[in-house]
């Protein structure tokens, strides 16, 4: 089964400052890497989703970072805000089936 | 739009008993999932469908059943439910392949065996 191995499995980040989340992938069937947000109590929900043929994808205070040859994406949110307290999730689609793959998630706690 | 809404909510079984976890999407998708999610084990797929009348084996299948027998709906069953399988469920849904589609979430049944 593919892995897809996240870090850190917890974080703790001053309000303003920067949390940074990274994955790493053995293989995948396509190059599509999303990242979920998961509030307590609700589902996951797609925060933002990048195809490597951009290195970067910005939307808002959230930016992927991806290397392919590294195999390694990144989620950076900046100017962290309390309401960015949530688990979050990286994934990639597996080989030979459907869904998608996620990492154990990072929980995130962002302090005011 | 309800989006994608799991029935029950909460449960509690015994070792042995039997149960259905029902999902119901309204926006026509395609595709559906089942996902388990465990403290520090992340979301690890169960069984999912392509389409009406199709299942597949996920990552983790044995203990579970599934049917999808209308478009709108994906069941999962368990049929004798053992400690093991005490996690939060969460179903989802996608209009094409979840390498072109995002994927659309319920918000879980909490399943306690005891």
């Amino acid at each position: 089964q593919q892995q897809v191995k996240q870090s850190p499995q917890s974080l703790i980040v001053q309000k303003g400052g920067i949390s940074i989340i990274n994955c790493a992938y053995e293989n995948t069937a396509f190059d599509y890497f999303p990242w979920y947000q998961q509030f307590p109590g609700k589902g996951p929900a797609l925060l933002i989703a990048i195809r490597p043929d951009v290195s970067e994808k910005k939307e808002g205070r959230f930016t992927i970072s991806f290397n392919k040859s590294a195999k390694q994406f990144s989620l950076h949110i900046m100017d962290s805000q309390p309401g960015d307290s949530a688990t979050y999730f990286c994934a990639t689609p597996p080989r030979g089936a459907d869904g998608l793959t996620f990492g154990k998630g990072t929980h995130l706690i962002i302090q005011p | 739009n309800a989006g994608v809404t799991q029935t029950p909510k909460f449960r509690v079984l015994k070792t042995g008993q039997s149960m259905t976890l029902l999902c119901a999407q309204d926006m026509n998708h395609e595709y559906m999932y089942w996902y388990r999610q465990d403290p520090g084990m992340g979301l690890r797929l169960i069984h999912y469908s392509v389409g009406e009348g199709t299942t597949a084996k996920g990552e983790v299948p044995d203990g579970y059943n599934v049917s999808r027998l209308k478009k709108q709906n994906f069941l999962l069953g368990l049929e004798s439910a053992a400690p093991s399988q005490t996690s939060v469920y969460f179903c989802a849904s996608s209009r094409n392949r979840a390498d072109n589609s995002p994927l659309h979430f319920g918000n879980g049944t909490r399943l306690t065996v005891t």
